[in-house]
């Protein structure tokens, strides 16, 4: 069946600019996860979406990011005002609701800042 | 979590068997031991995981020792498309860190012609 899709998957942008960021879970996936990855480095937890409980974003960076799920399925990642730190490759997963360490991944959108 | 250590890299001929291990001493009760790896450009790719019990799946097999303090991960006929990083986590099965992933420097496994 299809996985998880991420769009854009390259995003270039000027310092300051606001971006978007898309995740399509697997479908019937409850659970939605947003990482990212600077080159080099390892998976550093952004934010954790659990049906409708109210999401854990204890690891979004700075209040110029912040998600969004509509409708349980599709999710936005915005960042606002971006940085040139806030290059990296952003990951989004989805599992099932009792599978919460058996995540299956996106491709990732390759972000850059210039 | 549980610390896991890891060789840094590995070779394997292709067509062969691949069998990487994983330190996890500290490992605890609750804590299940989970393998995943990330191709080049690519988002990690959940493999296998296990408690205690050895486990098999259609990607690979996982060899849990009796005292749980180190496991296996073998993937038996090994091909070029396996050349990837493989990280063994010990993960719990709920906590503040349930669903957070987070990765150590893993083992680079090459496999060649």
């Amino acid at each position: 069946g299809a996985g998880v899709s991420q769009s854009p998957s390259n995003k270039v942008t000027e310092k300051g600019k606001d971006v978007e960021l898309r995740c399509d879970p697997i479908s019937g996936h409850t659970a939605l996860y947003w990482y990212r990855q600077s080159l080099g480095q390892g998976l550093e937890f952004l934010i954790y979406f659990q049906g409708n409980s109210a999401p854990d974003k204890s690891g979004l960076p700075s209040d110029r990011f912040s998600a969004e799920r509509t409708g349980g399925s599709v999710s936005t990642l915005t960042i606002q005002r971006t940085q040139q730190e806030d290059s990296a490759v952003y990951l989004c997963a989805s599992s099932s609701a009792t599978g919460v360490n058996e995540q299956y991944f996106g491709p990732g959108t390759r972000l850059t800042v210039t | 979590d549980a610390k896991t250590t890891q060789p840094p890299s590995m070779d394997c001929a292709e067509g062969r068997a691949a069998n990487l291990p994983c330190n996890h001493s500290t490992i605890s009760g609750n804590e299940y031991v989970y393998w995943y790896r990330q191709i080049h450009s690519q988002g990690p790719q959940y493999i296998i995981h296990g408690l205690k019990n050895n486990e098999t799946n259609e990607m690979a097999s996982l060899i849990i020792t009796e005292d749980r303090k180190s496991s296996t991960l073998i993937l038996p006929h090994a091909t070029l498309r396996d050349t990837a990083v493989y990280y063994c986590i010990a993960l719990p099965a709920g906590g503040t860190s349930y669903g957070k992933l987070t990765f150590g420097q893993g083992t680079i496994l090459t496999v060649h012609p």
